[in-house]
């Protein structure tokens, strides 16, 4: 069974230091990977997406994901925070079109300035 | 523009009254969502919608209803037997097609819903 695991569900970070939000997955197959951004009342907006091609990927706005089939993670990391990235961030799993798609809880991310 | 629209962006009801919630999309995709987000509970699958004629069941469907009579519309109901329908609710549509299939969702505003 598919399951994805937010580990924080709140990150505070200092405006200009390094952002990283941890995501663990499991899956029976290889899974499609997602990570999306929501500001406050607003929609979800997809960052970045792992769908087995490079297992490094490049978001909007200087995100981005590795992932680490070993561990089972895919972590999101940008090098330096800035204070329109405060917003919750979820993590996504999905095996195919046929199978439901699991999100995460969420982890809401402070700027400090 | 493409892109999916959900209406009215809030919208209060009286407990014992059905509501419709409104979610359009010109992205030509064959597949719609309907979630619900509570805080700290993340996105919940209400029902899903594959095809035209078609939707199914997702983990919290008691007390909704939908109905998909066009592709590019998947309205929402929220019925008088959802015993906490006071939440956030979003509508999502993606594409079934590509090699390997992605499933990356488009998500509309969202429509948040107080019951009085």
């Amino acid at each position: 069974a598919q399951s994805v695991t937010q580990l924080d569900s709140h990150v505070s970070v200092s405006e200009g230091t390094p952002v990283l939000l941890r995501c663990n997955y499991s899956s029976s197959y290889s899974p499609s990977l997602f990570w999306y951004v929501q500001h406050p009342n607003k929609g979800l907006q997809l960052l970045l997406k792992y769908t087995s091609a490079a297992t490094l990927v490049k978001g909007i706005n200087g995100f981005e994901a590795e992932f680490k089939k070993s561990e089972t993670s895919f972590h999101l990391t940008k090098p330096s925070a800035h204070m329109s990235d405060a917003a919750e961030y979820f993590c996504v799993v999905t095996m195919n079109r046929d199978d439901k798609i699991i999100f995460g809880k969420g982890t809401r991310l402070h700027i400090l300035p | 523009d493409g892109g999916i629209t959900q209406s009215p962006k809030y919208l209060f009801r009286k407990e014992g009254q059905n509501v419709t919630l409104s979610c359009e999309q010109n992205l030509n995709h064959d597949a719609m969502y309907w979630y619900r987000q509570d805080p700290g509970q993340g996105l919940r699958l209400i029902y899903y919608s594959q095809i035209v004629n078609d939707f199914q069941k997702g983990d919290i469907a008691e007390g909704y209803s939908v109905s998909r009579e066009k592709k590019e519309s998947f309205p929402l109901t929220v019925t008088s037997a959802q015993k906490n329908p006071t939440a956030f609710y979003l509508c999502a549509s993606s594409t079934l097609a590509g090699v390997p299939i992605s499933n990356e969702q488009f998500f509309g505003p969202g429509t948040r819903l107080t019951v009085l």
